[in-house]
């Protein structure tokens, strides 16, 4: 079946430094979802890319999908205290349900 | 946005006993909605998806008469853990889908004693 795997598992950066996670689908995706969820709560949706090649912002945060669109990133430009937690991407398989990666929890040091 | 309720947040209970969570889609209907399991530091395992108007389908590994789901229309679905063990405790999270876009309830933790 499907799997979608994310690199690192784990960042520690000190405020200020960038922040960069990896998606990777062993299929080709039709869109690629990323989720914030923070310490104690539940996944948010951030956005979704759909195109190949596509690159969308949202202020700090730059999302790219592949050429091949089978693999994703999210860069984090000057962390802030407030972008800890774990971020999620998800690949659609059939039947609207979503496959997630096993997450980058991400640290910061104020 | 949409929104996702879940009841109860957080439920402690003694061994044996059973379990029931609420998933409701609040401002949209939903004839399909997810129910997802999280350990502690790991990412969302599918457990299973619950269809309105039909049984739901159960992942491989997920019992189906221990993790009973009912959906009971197109704003309500039901997850009941039956016969809860210790091995349960986790966070159980519903999600339910509005175009493209899963929307998820905020959790509830189950502890079992």
């Amino acid at each position: 079946g499907q799997q979608v795997m994310q690199i690192p598992q784990y960042q520690h950066v000190q405020e200020g430094e960038d922040f960069t996670t990896y998606c990777n689908s062993s299929t080709t995706l039709s869109n690629i979802q990323w989720y914030k969820q923070r310490p104690g709560g539940h996944p948010v949706f951030l956005i979704q890319l759909v195109k190949s090649g596509e690159v969308k912002k949202q202020k700090r945060l730059t999302f790219q999908f592949g050429e091949a669109k089978k693999n994703s990133s999210l860069h984090i430009t000057a962390t802030q205290t407030t972008d800890v937690g774990t971020y999620f991407c998800a690949g659609p398989n059939a039947g609207n349900m979503l496959t997630f990666g096993g997450g980058t929890r991400l640290m910061v040091k104020p | 946005g949409a929104v996702v309720s879940q009841h109860p947040s957080w439920v402690i209970c003694k061994s044996g006993t059973s379990v029931k969570i609420e998933c409701r889609s609040l401002d949209f209907q939903a004839t399909t909605m997810f129910w997802y399991r999280q350990f502690p530091k790991q990412s969302l395992m599918l457990m299973a998806t619950s269809n309105e108007g039909s049984k739901a389908t159960y992942e491989q590994g997920v019992e189906k008469d221990k993790f009973l789901i009912n959906h009971a229309s197109l704003t309500l679905s039901t997850l009941t853990v039956t016969s809860a063990h210790p091995e349960d405790s986790s966070f159980y999270i519903c999600s339910a889908p509005r175009q493209v876009t899963q929307y998820f309830g905020p959790g509830t933790r189950l502890l079992v004693l």
